[in-house]
């Protein structure tokens, strides 16, 4: 399989801007994805970029996309304790990352 | 239909017997995936439907594996002679398009293989 590599933590304080970084090896992935995990729960699609663009933003989500580089980012301005998660991206449908816990601190 | 629904929940079996699971992708989704999640990893891809037809299977679906999808509408994914190894949570997703797009996760379906 493709391999998709994540850092497995990041910690942030509360209203700070958090970035979420991927790393992927299929330069023919059409879509790339960002799903959201809270303990227990299932996974929760945030937003997703074509690989024809370069950004995506959507409220407080920024998506960037290097593909040259082959690495996705995912920006959270403002964050808050609520977006304490897990957050995985994925190759098209098929390749996910191990996950990158994120915990905010109050 | 607010989303992707799986049955059952929860699974307890002991080692040998066979299980079944069902998916129910979102009305008119024609993509649906199955996918299974162990703790600490991110979800491994195992097989996918467009309509009806089984399109892609990950090697990591051995022969006890089985998924179907008869009318193109919910899907079953069956494991015979489960070993412990199987103790996993199972998730199934389905999406509008052919090309990608969104795609729409389930609750899954969590197996304990005793």
């Amino acid at each position: 399989g493709e391999d998709v590599e994540q850092s497995l933590f990041l910690s942030v304080r509360e209203g700070d801007s958090s970035v979420i970084n991927c790393t992927y090896t299929d330069s023919s992935s059409t879509y790339l994805y960002w799903y959201k995990q809270e303990p227990g729960a299932g996974l929760q699609l945030l937003t997703y970029i074509f690989s024809n663009m370069d950004m995506k933003q959507d409220q407080r989500l920024t998506v960037l996309l290097n593909k040259k580089d082959k690495h996705l980012s995912l920006r959270i301005a403002d964050t808050q304790t609520g977006d304490s998660a897990i957050y995985f991206c994925a190759e098209n449908q098929f390749y996910f990352g191990t996950g990158t816990s994120l915990t905010v601190i109050p | 239909d607010t989303g992707v629904s799986q049955n059952p929940r929860h699974k307890i079996t002991k080692r040998g017997q066979n299980v079944t699971f069902r998916c129910d992708p979102i009305s008119e989704h024609n993509r649906l995936y199955w996918y299974r999640q162990t703790l600490g990893q991110g979800p491994e891809f195992l097989t996918y439907f467009q309509n009806e037809a089984q399109l892609e299977k990950s090697r990591l679906l051995s022969d006890r594996f089985s998924a179907e999808r008869p009318k193109g509408s919910f899907s079953t994914l069956e494991i015979q002679r489960t070993e412990q190894g199987d103790s996993a949570m199972y998730l199934c997703a389905s999406s509008p398009t052919e090309g990608g797009g969104a795609v729409f996760f389930g609750p899954g379906t969590r197996l304990t293989v005793l």
